[in-house]
């Protein structure tokens, strides 16, 4: 079955950017069934969609970032990457990478803590 | 913007209780609804989705159903493994999606 392992820093500063990777082992990241999303969790709280990427490179985010927002996917390494510009304090998460289909998110990476501060 | 709201927000129950958790959504959905159970420093785990289909590999006590807006999980019959916090999260716009705010399950 599909494994998806995240990799990326813990500590951004503030205004910085956050930037984490996906890699997917044990099935293609062009695979036409899935798409490839990222997925967020501040501390205590609830869960955020940030956005999701076909393997073609077609994109949709979620309003409340996509402005600073870039999720790419390199279908030469069976990997997708988030990119989150202009970070605060806010951006501080656990990150989740995942494949969605349309019955749901059926496998997640480990999640990586995000922390942002100087 | 689809928004879903879980209720309760926090609920107690003991082992062997009968448990349901209810979602709604702003606008209709069809059956394009997904249940998850996340335990504390993991990734969340799918239970349910189209509504009402069992993800392989999870125990038949857990049952969803609903169609359009209004939305149930279901435990029959608690087990200690079972107390988490539980999601639901629609898909009709997919691939945006949106969770609810979830729901946490404690023991009495």
């Amino acid at each position: 079955q599909l494994q998806l392992q995240q990799s990326g820093p813990g500590l951004v500063k503030p205004s910085e950017t956050l930037s984490l990777s996906c890699t997917v082992s044990h099935g293609s990241i062009s695979n036409t069934n899935y798409w490839w999303g990222w997925i967020r969790q501040p501390p205590g709280k609830g869960l955020e969609w940030i956005g999701s990427i076909y393997y073609s490179g077609t994109t949709y985010y979620n309003p409340s970032v996509q402005s600073r927002v870039t999720i790419s996917v390199d279908t030469s390494k069976n990997q997708f990457s988030l990119k989150v510009t202009s970070v605060t304090a806010a951006d501080t998460a656990v990150y989740y990478c995942a494949s969605q289909d349309y019955g749901g998110v059926d496998y997640w990476g480990q999640g990586t803590l995000v922390t942002v501060s100087s | 913007d689809i928004q879903m709201t879980q209720s309760p927000s926090s609920v107690s129950a003991s082992v062997g209780d009968r448990v349901t958790i209810t979602c709604r959504a702003s606008q209709g959905v069809s059956s394009w609804l997904a249940w998850y159970q996340q335990k504390p420093g993991k990734a969340p785990k799918l239970l349910i989705y189209a509504a009402s289909s069992l993800q392989s590999g999870v125990p038949s006590r857990f049952s969803g159903s609903g169609f359009g807006t209004d939305f149930t999980l279901t435990i029959s019959s608690l087990q200690p493994e079972d107390f988490a916090t539980y999601y639901c999260q629609q898909a009709n716009s997919f691939p945006s999606i949106t969770f609810g705010q979830g729901t946490r399950l404690e023991i009495k």
